[in-house]
């Protein structure tokens, strides 16, 4: 099964600052990347999919980039809700998996 | 609105069984493959099993074939999973998620997850 590696584990930023998370597969999943968010007690939540489509709903300040073995979430101006684990997936092959996750704190 | 809701977990002893519950409202359940993906403390997100809008599974994780058995009942929107021979390893939170692609047998359609319940935990211990 294709192995997500998220990077780096935790990330401690004030608001307004920009925040760059990764994700990196252990073999290609072409542009099939999605991100989930997930705040404290909540389920996950859609944020973005086939790389770098936004969800309904998602703020524009959220875009992710990548192709093949290397994808980044960008949040551009941090906001206090943006607090929260953020998760990569792949659908390209079966079954699908998900990244560790990295957790967002906003201080 | 799409709503998920799980029931059916619980507090059960290794060996035993437990069966699992998702009802779903808001959209037209019979065109969505639906799955069941858990959270398990330290170990992130799991993808546990799916069923396809047209009657199919989509398949079992490794670490529960055999042990566990989805089903679907689209009279009821509902989405079934019979878990037996639970083991501490099952301990998590269950949850419901719906795939996004209308109607497609596609896979990476069936596993893009764009609404999820409020989940179900299930503890196995003795």
């Amino acid at each position: 099964e294709i192995v997500l590696t998220q990077s780096p584990a935790t990330l401690s930023l004030s608001p307004g600052e920009r925040a760059t998370l990764s994700c990196r597969a252990s073999q290609t999943v072409r542009s099939y990347l999605a991100w989930y968010q997930q705040r404290p007690g909540q389920a996950p939540r859609l944020l973005m999919y086939d790389t770098s489509q936004r969800a309904t709903g998602v703020p524009a300040r959220f875009s992710a980039s990548g192709s093949g073995t290397d994808f980044t979430l960008t949040i551009s101006s941090l906001e206090p809700e943006d607090s929260a684990i953020y998760y990569c997936q792949q659908r390209i092959s079966w079954p699908t998996t998900f990244g560790q996750g990295t957790r967002l704190e906003i201080k | 609105e799409v709503q998920l809701v799980e029931s059916g977990g619980g507090l059960v002893s290794p060996g035993r069984s437990l069966r699992l519950s998702c009802t779903a409202s808001g959209f037209n359940f019979d065109d969505y493959a639906i799955n069941w993906v858990r959270q398990v403390p330290g170990k992130g997100l799991e993808w546990v099993s799916g069923f396809s809008w047209n009657g199919g599974s989509i398949g079992y994780a490794d670490s529960v074939k055999g042990r566990f058995i989805i089903s679907r009942d689209n009279a009821k929107n509902s989405l079934y999973l019979q878990m037996n021979s639970l083991t501490s390893d099952d301990t998590g939170l269950y949850y419901c998620t719906r795939g996004s692609g209308v109607r497609s047998l596609q896979f990476n359609d069936q596993t893009l997850f764009d609404y999820w319940g409020r989940g179900t935990q299930v503890t196995v211990s003795s």
